[in-house]
């Protein structure tokens, strides 16, 4: 039984506009999040993150939205850029510091 | 964050050896260590999670006599593959921890040819 859940396989966003990734999780245990960049062949570099304590946190274009009560997270990016093409993965953070992988989202950023 | 290495970056071998992989935290000490693979156009598949100086707990599934995990030091976690078989072809990726923090850091993987 997936525990994190991203339903979107794939999303292609025109370069410019607000790119808004989501993840769906099942346990309220979670107490932290992240969301994690990746490209092919290469490991999954951190993003940003934030506490179950919170329900947004900013850096630069990414912004991380936590609605606790929706079991519900999502990423956007504004404005997206083509460097921002990429497979996002969320990740929620159990009591035992294990994180548990969303199945990733892959964005295109279409110039 | 962290500076992860892993070595080496690709490795193709016969079926029937034995690889070694290497996931070295350079400016972190990693009080956890964990080792992931990756099949293609597939989510990151957890293998297991190493703590300095004791045994690594392995994910259902993963056979831990096939593969081996050392976590000998705060700054180096090894996973052997033993007797590599072609559906051991993968891309495998190590992260790090530091005790108290949240985030992993993840080194840049490693790719698994098994001929």
């Amino acid at each position: 039984d997936q525990q994190v859940k991203q339903n979107s396989p794939s999303l292609s966003v025109q370069e410019g506009r607000i790119s808004i990734l989501n993840c769906d999780y099942t346990n309220s245990m979670f107490d932290y999040f992240l969301w994690y960049k990746k490209y092919p062949a290469e490991g999954p570099t951190f993003l940003i993150s934030i506490s179950s304590i919170k329900d947004k946190n900013e850096d630069g274009r990414f912004t991380v939205f936590l609605n606790k009560s929706a079991k519900h997270l999502s990423l956007h990016i504004v404005p997206s850029q083509p460097g921002d093409s990429a497979v996002y993965f969320c990740a929620c953070k159990d009591s035992n510091y294990q994180l548990i992988w969303g199945a990733g989202t892959k964005l295109i950023i279409k110039p | 964050g962290a500076v992860v290495s892993q070595h080496p970056s690709w490795v193709i071998c016969k079926s029937g050896t034995s690889v070694k992989i290497e996931c070295r935290s350079l400016d972190f000490q990693a009080t956890t260590m964990f080792w992931y693979r990756q099949f293609p156009k597939q989510s990151l598949m957890l293998m297991a999670t190493s703590n300095e100086g004791s045994k690594a707990t392995y994910e259902q599934g993963v056979e831990k006599d096939k593969f081996l995990i050392n976590h000998a030091s705060l700054t180096l976690s090894t996973l052997t593959v033993t007797s590599a078989h072609p559906e051991d072809s993968s891309f495998y990726i190590c992260s790090v921890r530091a005790r108290g923090y949240n985030e992993q850091f993840f080194g840049p993987g490693t790719r698994l040819t098994v001929l």
